[in-house]
């Protein structure tokens, strides 16, 4: 069976240092990853979809990046976080047009 | 860009009531899907729909794509204590990316 793992589940980060979040699945080849976030009490944003190794969709211009360095590995990185980074951090996966999977989230509080 | 609204915002009803949550796009999407958030948790799939007026039943949850595939509902029949959450839909226009509705958070009491 899939399954998809996020780590840290919480983290808490001065403003200005730098970030990575780490997704990975396990139990399928060549999923759709996203990368959402949540404010407190709100809807979901979409940050990044990849669709293949090496392939990113960037939605919001900001500070963040994402990469794909394997094929079910997804990284969210900053380099200066920003107050306003500060949010619940979804990753999920799909078989493209079919449901999403999301994986537990971190939590991101930066101070 | 594409823009996925949904109404009410909240909504707050008695045990045994029913409720219901409207989805609408900016976009003729190629299929919705609807999507559950516990209080603290992540968002649970419930359903996909890809027909235009389609209609489908899960127990007391009844979904509904619109003919120009642009609108969707959610309705709730007798809700329970259990259906307490947040509510999203979301649009795939084609592009294999997701664009999430504003959500309606549900709260049932008692």
């Amino acid at each position: 069976s899939q399954t998809i793992h996020q780590w840290p589940a919480t983290l808490v980060q001065p403003v200005g240092s730098p970030l990575s979040l780490e997704c990975t699945v396990e139990g399928t080849s060549n999923p759709n990853l996203y990368w959402y976030r949540q404010a407190a009490g709100r809807g979901l944003q979409l940050l990044f979809y990849s669709v293949g190794i090496g392939q990113i969709s960037s939605e919001v211009p900001q500070n963040l990046s994402a990469s794909r360095p394997q094929d079910r590995q997804f990284i969210l990185s900053s380099k200066k976080l920003l107050l306003s980074d500060s949010g619940f951090y979804l990753c999920a996966w799909s078989v493209p047009r079919y449901e999403q999977y999301f994986g537990p989230g971190t939590r991101l509080t930066v101070t | 860009g594409q823009q996925v609204m949904q109404i009410p915002q909240y909504q707050h009803v008695q045990e045994g009531e029913d409720f219901t949550t409207y989805c609408n796009s900016s976009t003729t999407l190629s299929n919705i899907q609807w999507y559950k958030q516990r209080p603290g948790g992540h968002p649970v799939f419930l359903i996909q729909l890809v027909k235009s007026g389609e209609v489908k039943k899960q127990k007391r949850l009844t979904f509904q794509f619109g003919e120009a595939k642009k609108n969707s509902s959610l309705h709730i029949t007798a809700t329970q204590t259990t259906d307490v959450g947040t509510y999203f839909c979301a649009g795939d226009s084609g592009t294999y990316k997701y664009i999430f509705g504003t959500g309606t958070r549900l709260k049932v009491l008692a």
